[in-house]
């Protein structure tokens, strides 16, 4: 079975600040990781996805996230944060199974202050 | 871009009645989804659905819930007798393929408030 952990519940920072939001997982497979955005009143949108290949996968708005084998670990990341990217940001992770279920970490709450 | 539409946005109802929440998922994606988010908490699976069967679902999905694709485009979620603690944040998703390399694609979700 899968899990997954994200260590901060609410990270608030500066505009213009770099920010990094932490993930880390547990799994006996093989495992594919993603993160989620969710804007205030709207659902979940795709950030950016790691599958295989380069540990390093550059997302949509300027968001890249670093896959850790070793560390267990799919920190997100941004060099420079602006107020519109205020939102709740959730870690998730996929086994092998033909079932496509997907496991979410609690959330991160990305508060960016002006 | 094609995506996934959830309707209603909210829906308001008293305990004990029937709810049905509908979805209609990217048109050519195989595979649909249901969590739920209750406020505060952790978005959590309840179900995946699959060539009209329900392929995986968590222990959350009990008899009170139930999946249907009833035509080509729909996809809906029955609440048979809800309860005060299934208010929460109802996500639909679909899928391009079951594989673990194929994204979900979420709706905006239904916001469910049990009176």
């Amino acid at each position: 079975a899968q899990s997954v952990t994200q260590l901060d519940s609410q990270v608030p920072v500066f505009e213009e600040a770099p920010v990094e939001l932490r993930c880390n997982y547990s799994s006996s497979v093989s495992v594919y990781l993603f993160w989620y955005v969710q804007y205030p009143n709207q659902g979940l949108q795709l950030l950016l996805k790691y599958l295989s290949g380069s540990t390093l996968v550059k997302g949509i708005n300027g968001f890249e996230a670093e896959f850790n084998k070793s560390q267990t670990s799919f920190h997100l990341r941004k060099p420079s944060v602006h107020i519109s990217d205020t939102a709740e940001y959730f870690c998730a992770v996929k086994g092998s199974s033909n079932t496509g279920k997907l496991i979410f970490g609690q959330g991160t709450t990305l508060q960016v202050k002006p | 871009e094609p995506e996934v539409t959830q309707t209603p946005s909210h829906q308001v109802t008293q305990m004990g009645q029937e709810v049905i929440l509908r979805c209609v998922p990217i048109s050519n994606h195989l595979y649909f989804y249901w969590y739920r988010q209750i406020l505060g908490q952790k978005v959590e699976f309840l179900v995946s659905f699959y060539n009209n069967e329900i392929s995986e679902k968590s222990e959350i999905f009990d008899d009170q819930f139930s999946v249907e694709r009833p035509d080509g485009s729909n996809f809906t979620l029955k609440i048979r007798s809800t309860k005060l603690e299934d208010s929460a944040m109802y996500f639909c998703a679909s899928s391009e393929g079951g594989q673990g390399f194929s994204p979900l694609h979420f709706g905006n979700g239904t916001r469910l408030t049990v009176t």
